[in-house]
């Protein structure tokens, strides 16, 4: 149980173009999900924490107008990467938390979405 | 600032050989401390740690947390190379399901 399925799990695009990347929870709601996005050999970064039915919740130096998170349903979490820039490319996790556990649950995760900014 | 250090960065061993990879943290609110393994894609899970003392053992791996010197050891007997990975540990914290990820341990082993 507790399969978080994250789509696509990579994408190459163009410069300036905007990217979505989904996030579900398959056979367990979440309330709360979190993106991470993570460099080569450096380890996760946590970016936002999505919260269904409300605004999400960026950690510092993360620009909120690039990064649109909605989450829309309890089993649903989007990252849209708006106007991307070669920077932007990276490994982008999300994970998802079974609701009621707070710091007890040991956050399950999607498989990831490597994205390439050409 | 919370924050989560790995010890070594990287480690570089043989089969059948003993690892320990350390993990130290400064973390407010502290609540839980994780380990996870991840290869090529998503980590996955292997310990959640609450009480300092008690070894949380999984085959091979062993896993133990001192809350008072806010360190965890995760211990991996007899290496295989399928152990190869990065090793990351993350502060779990009071009242919200975020994690504080370390720096992660880059753990190779040749046969």
């Amino acid at each position: 149980g507790a399969v978080v399925s994250q789509h696509p799990s990579w994408v190459i695009c163009k410069s300036g173009t905007s990217v979505k990347i989904e996030c579900r929870s398959l056979d367990f709601q979440a309330t709360t999900m979190f993106w991470y996005r993570q460099f080569p050999k450096q380890s996760l970064m946590l970016m936002a924490t999505s919260n269904e039915g409300s605004k999400a919740t960026y950690e510092q130096g993360v620009e909120k107008d690039k990064f649109l998170i909605n989450h829309a349903s309890l089993t649903l979490s989007t990252l849209t990467v708006t106007s991307a820039h070669p920077e932007d490319s990276s490994f982008y996790i999300c994970s998802a938390s079974i609701q009621g556990r707070s710091g007890l649950s040991p956050l399950h995760f999607g498989n990831g979405t490597r994205l390439t900014v050409t | 600032e919370d924050k989560v250090v790995q010890s070594p960065l990287s480690l570089v061993v043989h089969e059948g050989d003993t690892v320990t990879l350390n993990c130290s943290y400064e973390v407010t609110n502290f609540r839980s401390l994780l380990w996870y393994k991840q290869e090529k894609k998503a980590p996955t899970f292997l310990f959640m740690l609450t009480s300092s003392g008690i070894e949380k053992k999984s085959g091979r791996l062993s896993s133990i947390l001192d809350k008072k010197e806010l360190f965890s050891i995760l211990n991996i007997t007899a290496t295989q190379t399928g152990d190869s990975a990065v090793y990351l540990c993350a502060g779990g914290l009071y009242n919200t399901d975020k994690l504080i990820f370390g720096t992660g341990t880059r753990l190779q082993v040749f046969p």
